[in-house]
């Protein structure tokens, strides 16, 4: 079956450091890929999806690029502020199977300090 | 504000008790979801429904009966829980069409105590 396979947390960082959230995926054929963001207190938002191969997805400063050939999608971001402190969540789903509910990697919290 | 409301946002019961989650979407949206989390676990599907009818139950264990009575409510009916049930119950929605890349919007949760 599909899987997805995230970076364990939490990741703390300085403000203005470069982030890195590792994530892999399992899956046949060409799923799509997201990364959900979850603020605490609120529910999951997208941030940010590829739908192809070298795709690259981007979303305020954040960005992930869809590499077949490693089957991953590492989300990425140049400077990093207090306000991205969150819960990352990387997803995929396959569309050809017919079922569009995602398969979810278990998340990575990230706490930025200023 | 995602157009997906949920409520209580907070609830406490005894295994005993039955109590229901309530799920609103805004966004005119012809499939919906039940999804649990658990602290340190992968998020769950739960339930999947598409134009009110039910699609996908990923094993669920009896005591959650979800009910849709139309495309734009869902609800999870919860009789006889265990602590191990204490856990955020997402709900989302999405719009189905042919070629559609699936993305979700989420409600806030139901944050479910179980005691």
């Amino acid at each position: 079956g599909n899987s997805v396979t995230q970076m364990e947390g939490p990741v703390t960082l300085s403000e203005e450091a470069f982030l890195t959230i590792n994530c892999t995926y399992t899956a046949t054929g060409y799923p799509s890929l997201f990364w959900y963001v979850q603020y605490p207190g609120e529910g999951l938002q997208l941030l940010l999806k590829a739908t192809k191969a070298d795709d690259k997805g981007s979303n305020k400063g954040f960005e992930a690029t869809y590499r077949k050939e490693t089957t991953s999608f590492h989300l990425e971001k140049g400077s990093v502020q207090v306000s991205d402190s969150a819960v990352y969540f990387c997803a995929l789903i396959k569309v050809d199977t017919g079922r569009r509910a995602l398969t979810f990697g278990s998340g990575t919290r990230l706490q930025v300090q200023p | 504000e995602t157009g997906v409301t949920q409520t209580p946002r907070h609830l406490v019961m005894g295994m005993t008790n039955k109590k229901s989650l309530k799920c609103e979407q805004h966004l005119g949206h012809n499939a919906m979801y039940w999804y649990k989390q658990s602290a340190k676990k992968p998020l769950e599907l739960m339930f999947v429904y598409n134009f009110k009818e039910q699609t996908e139950n990923n094993s669920v264990p009896s005591r959650f009966s979800p009910e849709c009575p139309n495309s734009s409510h869902l609800f999870l009916h919860l009789h006889t829980l265990q602590p191990e049930d204490s856990a955020l119950y997402l709900c989302a929605s999405s719009q189905e069409v042919a070629g559609n890349t699936g993305e979700l919007f989420f409600g806030e949760g139901s944050r479910l105590t179980v005691l």
